[in-house]
């Protein structure tokens, strides 16, 4: 399988744990996203890069979030001191911009974040 | 601030009945309007629309774009079961990141 890969798949923790996500793009893609979604909400954007180099991020990603891209491939999403709001499903999608269809992403599957 | 607005939220039809899903956006430096169907899972992609007036087809699904009054549509017609799923609408601007609306559950019963 040559899609978006992430994992864990699914992450159960107590408050003020730290947890880290990975994310494995699709190979020749240059643009790696970050999104969280919650139940009945679209995927809101947290953060995207390009290559390695971190372009935008959201006002949504606090100073507990951090996102690391570091050699242009896999990324990883880390939440420090969790809280309860953080409880949401946290999608990885890639694409590439060149190509004229530059804006599809592809999704992977998620990893799914509950905060006790 | 960029904002994809989608309605109705929800939806109840039938197998066999068409139905018409609605997207509105305001995106600065508007580039393209995307559609994604999300069924418990990744959402996966259905449309790029880029040019106005221009129904893109995929089977029972087609979509269309107006870039004057900011809205799109998405249609399905002889809906069948599989199409139940919740049916996203995003932007893409200056930012390159999508913004995207809430979505619209569909539920076809057979």
């Amino acid at each position: 399988d040559t899609g978006v890969s992430q994992n864990p798949r699914h992450k159960i923790t107590k408050r003020g744990q730290n947890v880290t996500f990975r994310c494995d793009p699709i190979s020749e893609h240059n643009r790696l996203y970050w999104y969280r979604q919650t139940l009945g909400q679209g995927p809101e954007f947290l953060t995207y890069f390009q290559n390695e180099a971190q372009l935008e991020k959201s006002r949504l990603l606090s100073d507990r979030f951090s996102a690391e891209r570091p050699k242009g491939s896999f990324s990883t999403l880390e939440i420090q001191r969790t809280e309860q709001g953080d409880s949401a499903m946290y999608l990885c999608a890639s694409s590439f911009i060149e190509r004229k269809s530059a804006g599809e992403l592809f999704f992977g599957e998620g990893s799914r974040l509950t905060v006790l | 601030e960029d904002k994809v607005v989608q309605s109705p939220l929800s939806l109840v039809v039938h197998e066999g009945d068409t139905v018409t899903l609605n997207c509105s956006y305001e995106v600065t430096n508007f580039r393209s309007l995307l559609w994604y169907k999300q069924e418990k899972k990744a959402p996966t992609f259905l449309f790029m629309l880029t040019s106005s007036g221009i129904e893109k087809k995929s089977g029972r699904l087609s979509s269309i774009l107006d870039k004057k009054e900011l809205f799109s549509i998405l249609n399905i017609t002889a809906t069948q079961t599989g199409d139940s799923a919740v049916y996203l609408c995003a932007g893409s601007g200056s930012a390159r990141q999508l913004t995207f609306g809430s979505g619209t559950q569909l539920t076809v019963l057979p």
